[in-house]
């Protein structure tokens, strides 16, 4: 069964830091993977996602994620982090017969500092 | 693009009671729409799947009888709370999508409050 890992619940940055979150996946075929935002008592909003081709994927808002199949992993990156990033993250893998039943990871809650 | 309108956003209601949530495809037709439930401070789960015109499939440990879900067009489900409980209290959230594209878009989210 697909499976996501988010070892990190929270991570805390400086305003302006760079910020990498670690998603790992567990899948049988190549993935459909995701990446979403989720501010307090908000839905959800996609920053980007991967189905295939280029493994560097741009998202919305200054994010990129990258596609690792040796490492089973699609960990989220920004350079520069702004303090509205503050929010929680959840990287997820579709499944079912079209990749569209998602698979949720625990989700990372960024914290960011001035 | 493509919206998916999910209505009410916030509801409290009555232990008891029985609540309605809809989720509408506003410019696509959508066979699937898939129910999710996020308890506080957790992730999301599926809840089911609901293919139009079709029974839903439902989640291990899911109570199809207390989870009423309706697909009765290609706009619109509908997920129905029945006898609510205050353990029944969530954040849930639909998504939709075109069956032969990967993409399945979120609704903004329903809080329900049982009081």
């Amino acid at each position: 069964a697909q499976s996501v890992t988010q070892p990190d619940i929270h991570i805390t940055v400086s305003e302006g830091a760079s910020l990498e979150l670690r998603c790992n996946y567990s899948y049988g075929a190549t993935p459909y993977l995701f990446w979403y935002v989720q501010s307090p008592g908000q839905g959800l909003q996609l920053l980007l996602k991967y189905f295939s081709g280029d493994t560097l994927v741009q998202g919305i808002k200054g994010f990129e994620a990258e596609f690792k199949r040796s490492q089973s992993s699609f960990n989220l990156r920004k350079p520069s982090v702004h303090w509205s990033d503050a929010a929680e993250y959840f990287c997820a893998v579709g499944a079912g017969e079209y990749g569209n039943k998602l698979v949720f990871g625990a989700g990372t809650i960024l914290r960011v500092k001035s | 693009g493509a919206v998916v309108s999910q209505h009410p956003s916030r509801v409290i209601c009555k232990s008891g009671t029985s609540v309605k949530i809809e989720c509408r495809s506003l410019d696509f037709q959508a066979t699937t729409m898939f129910w999710y439930r996020q308890f506080p401070k957790q992730s999301l789960m599926l809840m089911a799947t609901s293919n139009e015109g079709s029974k839903a499939t439902y989640e291990q440990g899911v109570e199809k009888d207390k989870f009423l879900i309706n697909h009765a067009s290609l706009t619109l489900s509908t997920l129905t709370v029945t006898s609510a409980h205050p353990e029944d209290s969530s954040f849930y959230i639909c998504s939709a999508s075109r069956s032969s594209q990967a993409e399945a878009f979120f609704g903004q989210g329903t809080r329900l409050t049982v009081v």
